[in-house]
Protein backbone atom coordinates (compact mmCIF):
# COMPACT_ATOMS: atom_id res chain seq x y z
CA UNK A 1 0.00 0.00 0.00
CA UNK A 2 1.22 3.44 -0.74
CA UNK A 3 2.46 5.25 2.62
CA UNK A 4 0.47 8.87 3.70
CA UNK A 5 1.40 11.16 1.28
CA UNK A 6 1.37 15.46 1.68
CA UNK A 7 1.55 18.48 -0.08
CA UNK A 8 2.90 20.72 -0.22
CA UNK A 9 6.55 19.35 1.00
CA UNK A 10 7.62 23.07 1.68
CA UNK A 11 5.72 26.23 2.51
CA UNK A 12 7.04 29.95 2.58
CA UNK A 13 4.40 32.23 3.61
CA UNK A 14 4.50 35.91 5.29
CA UNK A 15 2.70 36.91 8.85
CA UNK A 16 -1.05 37.26 8.31
CA UNK A 17 -1.05 35.14 5.59
CA UNK A 18 -3.54 32.13 5.92
CA UNK A 19 -2.37 28.29 4.61
CA UNK A 20 -3.82 24.69 3.51
CA UNK A 21 -1.55 21.79 4.19
CA UNK A 22 -3.61 18.35 2.47
CA UNK A 23 -3.34 14.91 3.48
CA UNK A 24 -3.80 12.07 1.75
CA UNK A 25 -4.13 8.65 3.91
CA UNK A 26 -3.28 4.80 3.24
CA UNK A 27 -5.57 3.38 1.87
CA UNK A 28 -8.61 2.21 3.73
CA UNK A 29 -7.49 4.20 6.27
CA UNK A 30 -10.30 6.55 8.08
CA UNK A 31 -8.60 8.65 10.64
CA UNK A 32 -6.04 11.30 10.01
CA UNK A 33 -4.95 13.15 12.34
CA UNK A 34 -2.19 16.20 12.91
CA UNK A 35 0.53 17.35 14.79
CA UNK A 36 3.13 20.27 15.03
CA UNK A 37 6.69 19.94 15.34
CA UNK A 38 9.26 22.09 16.46
CA UNK A 39 12.88 22.04 18.09
CA UNK A 40 11.38 23.93 21.13
CA UNK A 41 8.24 21.74 21.67
CA UNK A 42 8.84 18.74 20.08
CA UNK A 43 6.03 16.84 18.96
CA UNK A 44 2.38 18.36 19.29
CA UNK A 45 -1.26 17.13 18.61
CA UNK A 46 -3.53 19.26 16.65
CA UNK A 47 -6.67 17.21 16.36
CA UNK A 48 -8.22 14.04 15.33
CA UNK A 49 -11.07 13.29 12.41
CA UNK A 50 -12.44 10.31 11.70
CA UNK A 51 -15.50 10.06 9.28
CA UNK A 52 -15.46 13.60 8.26
CA UNK A 53 -16.18 14.42 12.29
CA UNK A 54 -13.46 16.37 14.76
CA UNK A 55 -13.02 13.75 17.14
CA UNK A 56 -10.07 15.16 19.26
CA UNK A 57 -8.21 18.62 19.54
CA UNK A 58 -5.25 19.77 21.34
CA UNK A 59 -4.28 22.71 22.99
CA UNK A 60 -4.06 25.33 19.94
CA UNK A 61 -5.79 28.29 19.37
CA UNK A 62 -8.37 28.84 16.83
CA UNK A 63 -6.71 29.57 14.06
CA UNK A 64 -5.66 25.84 13.37
CA UNK A 65 -8.52 24.29 12.43
CA UNK A 66 -9.15 21.11 9.72
CA UNK A 67 -11.73 18.93 7.69
CA UNK A 68 -12.31 15.41 6.24
CA UNK A 69 -13.47 14.56 3.00
CA UNK A 70 -15.68 11.62 2.53
CA UNK A 71 -12.69 9.99 0.67
CA UNK A 72 -10.87 10.56 4.15
CA UNK A 73 -8.06 13.11 3.01
CA UNK A 74 -7.43 15.63 5.42
CA UNK A 75 -6.89 19.41 5.34
CA UNK A 76 -5.73 21.66 7.51
CA UNK A 77 -5.96 25.07 7.64
CA UNK A 78 -3.75 27.89 9.61
CA UNK A 79 -4.74 31.64 9.30
CA UNK A 80 -3.20 34.69 10.33
CA UNK A 81 0.26 33.53 9.97
CA UNK A 82 2.68 33.93 12.82
CA UNK A 83 6.08 33.36 13.25
CA UNK A 84 5.89 31.08 15.79
CA UNK A 85 3.83 28.76 13.78
CA UNK A 86 7.12 27.96 11.61
CA UNK A 87 7.03 24.17 12.05
CA UNK A 88 7.27 20.82 10.44
CA UNK A 89 3.14 19.77 10.28
CA UNK A 90 3.21 16.13 10.16
CA UNK A 91 -0.40 14.28 9.58
CA UNK A 92 -0.95 10.17 10.35
CA UNK A 93 -3.34 8.01 9.57
CA UNK A 94 -4.77 4.70 11.34
CA UNK A 95 -7.50 2.71 10.50
CA UNK A 96 -9.65 3.12 13.04
CA UNK A 97 -10.56 6.14 15.23
CA UNK A 98 -8.25 6.94 18.60
CA UNK A 99 -5.32 8.29 18.67
CA UNK A 100 -4.10 5.38 21.09
CA UNK A 101 -3.62 3.32 17.70
CA UNK A 102 -0.66 2.87 15.46
CA UNK A 103 -0.27 6.67 13.91
CA UNK A 104 1.26 6.03 10.19
CA UNK A 105 2.81 9.42 9.61
CA UNK A 106 3.26 11.02 6.23
CA UNK A 107 6.44 13.17 5.20
CA UNK A 108 5.71 16.36 6.51
CA UNK A 109 5.11 19.70 5.23
CA UNK A 110 7.72 22.86 5.96
CA UNK A 111 6.63 25.38 6.64
CA UNK A 112 8.13 28.77 6.74
CA UNK A 113 6.80 31.81 8.44
CA UNK A 114 8.47 35.28 7.85
CA UNK B 1 -3.88 18.67 31.57
CA UNK B 2 -1.40 15.75 30.77
CA UNK B 3 1.56 16.49 30.99
CA UNK B 4 5.20 13.88 30.02
CA UNK B 5 8.18 14.60 31.09
CA UNK B 6 11.14 12.57 29.52
CA UNK B 7 14.62 11.72 30.12
CA UNK B 8 17.49 12.28 29.33
CA UNK B 9 17.36 14.73 26.24
CA UNK B 10 20.40 13.37 24.97
CA UNK B 11 22.09 10.21 25.24
CA UNK B 12 25.50 8.35 24.23
CA UNK B 13 26.35 5.42 24.15
CA UNK B 14 29.29 2.61 22.70
CA UNK B 15 27.52 0.42 20.44
CA UNK B 16 26.64 -2.89 21.98
CA UNK B 17 25.98 -1.03 25.08
CA UNK B 18 22.06 -0.55 26.60
CA UNK B 19 20.45 2.39 26.14
CA UNK B 20 17.57 3.26 28.81
CA UNK B 21 14.51 6.23 27.89
CA UNK B 22 12.52 6.97 30.71
CA UNK B 23 8.95 8.59 30.69
CA UNK B 24 6.87 10.36 33.63
CA UNK B 25 3.14 10.99 33.34
CA UNK B 26 1.01 13.46 35.13
CA UNK B 27 -2.81 11.67 34.37
CA UNK B 28 -3.52 8.95 36.12
CA UNK B 29 -6.00 7.76 33.80
CA UNK B 30 -3.53 7.35 31.26
CA UNK B 31 -3.60 3.68 29.37
CA UNK B 32 -1.91 3.66 26.31
CA UNK B 33 2.21 4.35 26.39
CA UNK B 34 3.71 4.04 22.75
CA UNK B 35 7.13 5.26 21.57
CA UNK B 36 7.88 6.56 18.45
CA UNK B 37 11.27 6.80 16.69
CA UNK B 38 12.43 9.03 14.36
CA UNK B 39 15.78 8.91 12.11
CA UNK B 40 17.38 12.36 10.81
CA UNK B 41 14.99 13.65 8.37
CA UNK B 42 12.38 10.74 8.62
CA UNK B 43 9.18 10.25 9.62
CA UNK B 44 8.51 8.50 13.08
CA UNK B 45 7.53 5.22 13.31
CA UNK B 46 6.07 3.11 15.85
CA UNK B 47 8.64 0.78 17.46
CA UNK B 48 6.66 -0.61 20.23
CA UNK B 49 3.77 0.34 22.92
CA UNK B 50 2.24 -0.88 25.83
CA UNK B 51 -1.37 -0.82 27.75
CA UNK B 52 -2.03 -0.42 31.30
CA UNK B 53 -3.08 -4.17 31.76
CA UNK B 54 0.26 -5.24 31.76
CA UNK B 55 3.75 -4.21 33.38
CA UNK B 56 6.27 -5.10 30.37
CA UNK B 57 6.57 -5.66 26.84
CA UNK B 58 9.05 -7.24 24.43
CA UNK B 59 9.88 -7.36 20.64
CA UNK B 60 13.42 -8.42 20.14
CA UNK B 61 16.45 -6.08 21.41
CA UNK B 62 13.53 -3.48 22.26
CA UNK B 63 11.47 -3.60 25.97
CA UNK B 64 8.90 -1.33 27.67
CA UNK B 65 8.14 -1.17 31.01
CA UNK B 66 5.69 0.35 33.05
CA UNK B 67 5.28 1.66 36.51
CA UNK B 68 1.59 2.80 37.06
CA UNK B 69 1.79 3.10 40.43
CA UNK B 70 4.85 5.49 39.95
CA UNK B 71 3.39 6.88 36.54
CA UNK B 72 6.44 6.47 34.66
CA UNK B 73 7.65 3.90 31.83
CA UNK B 74 10.72 3.47 30.20
CA UNK B 75 12.38 2.38 27.11
CA UNK B 76 15.52 -0.16 27.10
CA UNK B 77 17.08 -1.15 23.84
CA UNK B 78 19.86 -4.00 24.56
CA UNK B 79 23.06 -4.48 22.13
CA UNK B 80 22.57 -1.10 20.77
CA UNK B 81 23.28 -0.72 16.78
CA UNK B 82 24.48 2.27 15.18
CA UNK B 83 21.18 1.91 13.25
CA UNK B 84 19.45 2.65 16.62
CA UNK B 85 20.74 6.52 16.06
CA UNK B 86 17.62 8.62 16.43
CA UNK B 87 15.47 10.81 18.58
CA UNK B 88 12.93 8.38 20.27
CA UNK B 89 9.39 10.55 21.50
CA UNK B 90 7.33 8.45 24.26
CA UNK B 91 3.57 9.65 24.59
CA UNK B 92 0.50 8.80 26.83
CA UNK B 93 -2.78 8.45 25.90
CA UNK B 94 -6.42 7.66 27.29
CA UNK B 95 -8.23 4.40 25.73
CA UNK B 96 -11.76 5.38 25.48
CA UNK B 97 -11.68 8.75 26.02
CA UNK B 98 -13.93 10.67 23.25
CA UNK B 99 -11.95 13.49 23.74
CA UNK B 100 -8.79 12.20 24.46
CA UNK B 101 -5.31 13.11 22.81
CA UNK B 102 -1.47 11.71 22.25
CA UNK B 103 0.95 13.83 24.63
CA UNK B 104 4.73 13.44 23.55
CA UNK B 105 7.25 13.55 26.10
CA UNK B 106 10.11 15.98 24.38
CA UNK B 107 12.13 13.36 23.27
CA UNK B 108 15.75 11.71 23.51
CA UNK B 109 18.38 11.52 20.86
CA UNK B 110 19.98 8.71 20.65
CA UNK B 111 23.96 8.22 19.32
CA UNK B 112 24.90 4.86 18.89
CA UNK B 113 29.43 4.78 18.40
CA UNK B 114 30.84 1.91 16.66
Amino acid sequence: KAGVTQTPRYLIKTRGQQVTLSCSPISGHRSVSWYQQTPGQGLQFLFEYFSETQRNKGNFPGRFSGRQFSNSRSEMNVSTLELGDSALYLCASSPVAGVYNEQFFGPGTRLTVL
Amino acid sequence: GENVEQHPSTLSVQEGDSAVIKCTYSDSASNYFPWYKQELGKRPQLIIDIRSNVGEKKDQRIAVTLNKTAKHFSLHITETQPEDSAVYFCAASTIGRSQGNLIFGKGTKLSVKP
